[in-house]
């Protein structure tokens, strides 16, 4: 089973904190993303590479990096936290050691409120 | 650019009766269509999927999806739910197979009642 995991379930920060979102995958998967889900809005893409060192903006980059040094780990960089992402934050890999890059598999969310 | 309306936010049903959760999209190339169940405090799980071939889709838990290309639907049915279906669910679509940039719908509550 592929398995992708996120650093904390919730997360507590101050407006102006410098925020690290981590998410590790099992699956020697190729891509990953990042999304944020926001009631009513669905989720929106935030970030994705699909390679190391690789990284492509999404929908929504405004306000965000991303890093990924490693194959399995892909993480998601708040500069200076504000109050507009106070979010649920989830994170997903794809690869072609799943059978197909079509399907992404999700890890279990990251809920972040900015105070 | 492309874009996914999920025409209901919250649908309450009774156990045992039959569900249809809509959804429709907005493309000008060829898309390639998914639903995903997002149980309480989970992650997304695919439910099925529609690249090409048959227009309907059979997926895990009894769901199964109709990919209308004229009227660019894609609603997910179930003839019988259960109280475990309560979760929401997220149709999105993809341009082409390589699970890049996928858009999603606004996601629809389904909430079982006994």
């Amino acid at each position: 089973d592929v398995k992708v995991t996120q650093s904390s379930r919730y997360l507590v920060k101050r407006t102006g904190e410098k925020v690290f979102l981590e998410c590790v995958q099992d699956m020697d998967h190729e891509n990953m993303f990042w999304y944020r889900q926001d009631p009513g809005l669905g989720l929106r893409l935030i970030y994705f590479s699909y390679d190391v060192k690789m990284k492509e903006k999404g929908d929504i980059p405004e306000g965000y990096s991303v890093s990924r040094e490693k194959k399995e780990r892909f993480s998601l960089i708040l500069e200076s936290a504000s109050t507009n992402q106070t979010s649920m934050y989830l994170c997903a890999s794809s690869g072609t050691t799943s059978g197909s890059t079509d399907t992404q598999y999700f890890g279990p969310g990251t809920r972040l409120t900015v105070l | 650019a492309q874009s996914v309306t999920q025409l209901d936010s919250q649908v309450p049903v009774f156990e045992e009766a039959p569900v249809e959760l809509r959804c429709n999209y907005s493309s000008s190339v060829s898309v390639y269509l998914f639903w995903y169940v997002q149980y309480p405090n989970q992650g997304l799980q695919l439910l099925l999927k529609y690249l090409s071939g048959s227009t309907l889709v059979k997926g895990i838990n009894g769901f199964e999806a109709e990919f209308n290309k004229s009227q660019t639907s894609f609603h997910l049915r179930k003839p019988s739910v259960h109280i475990s279906d309560t979760a929401e669910y997220f149709c999105a679509v993809s341009q082409n197979n390589a699970g890049n940039m996928l858009t999603f719908g606004g996601g629809t509550r389904l909430m079982v009642k006994p």
